[in-house]
């Protein structure tokens, strides 16, 4: 059975651009979650999508949104990106509550 | 503000010993908890749970122990192997919502 997905392995950019993120969670798992990683810091929650819609939010500025498709997939999108966005975005998918299948990180690096 | 604390960032212990792993919280209203484990170069994966209604669980070489008074949790593995090296994170979640709160993580060496 195919893991969490997540795309791209690596992104940079520059500060004021926009980056997107891409996740797909496991086939059946309708949560999915992104988690902020930065250097230093522990995993720092952003968002839960489940069944389509943002159930909650970490705190974090508006610039940091996303979505999920009908296919359960999510996209994270940071707007205005800053020099302190650089980390490590981590995707999770669930089924229920009490575990989260993470995926492999996206690395992004803002110059 | 970070509610969940783990204040060692390495460990190292001999093959063969146990690895005994900390982490602290602060809000009360905590009820589930979790420990990750995490190569490099990929996400964490979950290890293993405990709920608040036990102050133990046990999977294998791995044991969870829960100190509601104390608001402490910790991971031993029981004989470390050189696999076992990796960074562990612990995570806490209240049971009426869906975000987890995570440490800072400690990494674990494993000493042939």
């Amino acid at each position: 059975e195919a893991g969490v997905t997540q795309s791209p392995t690596h992104l940079i950019k520059t500060r004021g651009q926009q980056a997107t993120l891409r996740c797909s969670p496991i086939s059946g798992h309708t949560s999915v979650y992104w988690y902020q990683q930065a250097l230093g810091l522990g995993l720092q929650f952003l968002l839960w999508y489940d069944e389509g819609e943002e159930r909650n939010r970490g705190n974090f500025p508006p610039r940091f949104s996303g979505r999920q498709f009908p296919n359960y997939s999510s996209e994270l999108n940071v707007n205005a990106l800053e020099l302190e966005d650089s980390a490590l975005y981590l995707c999770a998918s669930s089924l229920v509550e009490d575990e989260q299948y993470f995926g492999p990180g996206t690395r992004l690096t803002v110059t | 503000d970070q509610q969940v604390k783990q204040n060692s960032p390495s460990l190292s212990v001999q093959e063969g010993r146990i690895s005994i792993l900390n982490c602290d919280y602060t809000n009360s209203m905590f009820d589930y908890f979790l420990w990750y484990k995490k190569y490099p170069a990929e996400g964490p994966t979950f290890l293993i749970s405990i709920s608040s209604i036990k102050d133990k669980n046990e999977d294998g070489r791995f044991t969870v122990f829960l100190n509601k008074s104390a608001k402490h949790l910790s991971l031993h593995i029981v004989p470390s192997q050189p696999g076992d090296s990796a960074v562990y994170f612990c995570a806490a979640s209240e049971s009426t919502g869906n975000q987890f709160y995570f440490g800072t993580g400690t990494s674990l060496t494993v000493i042939p």
